[in-house]
């Protein structure tokens, strides 16, 4: 049984501020790892995909690190803006190429104006 | 290019009853899955369709079963409605292959049943 855990459950920020949360995972068999944004009444938005141990992606002020071998992922958030209020889901395919995702329960953040 | 679009949006169900949930996949997708998101967990699996077929599936019951469509469309139906089928059904749609790009999904369909 695949077990993602995410922290934290949920998170206030001043905006301007800078933030990061975690998304662990077992070590083992481990295909790819994928982050959401999903903001209230909208669809999950896909931000990152990453496969490859020590990846580091980056989009716009968002950027995430993936550590395959010590099962953990970073997500981190610059200078935090109104608009990142959302709840932030890490998910891992069970198997390679996959579908099934198996999704940790989300960090939600609200930024402070 | 469209998203994914799912309908209804909202609706309410008496225990008992049966539900059609449909999902409309982001063109060039040719696979489709299911999610049910509970309140305060993250969305779990239910199954997935690819070439017309169900291809994969969680944990859930045969009463949940589903159907894809020529042109990628999907319905989820779930039958003898309990009180904790209320959650919003997720979709998400791919194309085999392309997975590292990540899912499209729909805003979902919040059902309650009472």
């Amino acid at each position: 049984i695949l077990n993602v855990e995410q922290s934290p459950q949920s998170l206030h920020v001043q905006e301007g501020d800078s933030t990061n949360f975690t998304c662990s995972f077992p070590s083992s068999n481990f295909y790819a790892l994928h982050w959401y944004r999903w903001e209230t009444a909208k669809s999950p938005e896909a931000l990152f995909v990453m496969t490859l141990n020590g990846d580091e992606k980056k989009k716009g002020r968002i950027s995430a690190t993936l550590n395959t071998k010590e099962g953990y992922s970073y997500l981190y958030i610059k200078g935090s803006q109104p608009e990142d209020s959302a709840t932030y889901l890490c998910a891992l395919p069970l198997i390679q190429g996959a579908q099934k995702l198996v999704f940790g329960q989300g960090t939600r953040l609200t930024i402070n104006p | 290019e469209t998203g994914v679009t799912q309908s209804p949006t909202h609706l309410i169900k008496t225990r008992g009853q049966q539900v059609t949930l449909r999902c409309s996949s982001q063109s060039g997708h040719n696979t489709v899955s299911w999610y049910q998101q509970a309140l305060g967990q993250g969305p779990q699996f239910i199954f997935q369709y690819y070439r017309e077929e169900e291809n994969g599936r969680g944990n859930f019951p045969p009463r949940f079963s589903g159907l894809q469509f020529p042109n990628y469309s999907s319905e989820l139906n779930v039958n003898a409605l309990e009180l904790d089928d209320s959650a919003l059904y997720l979709c998400a749609s791919s194309l085999v292959g392309h997975q590292n790009y990540g899912y499209t999904f729909g805003s979902g369909t919040r059902l309650t049943v009472v």
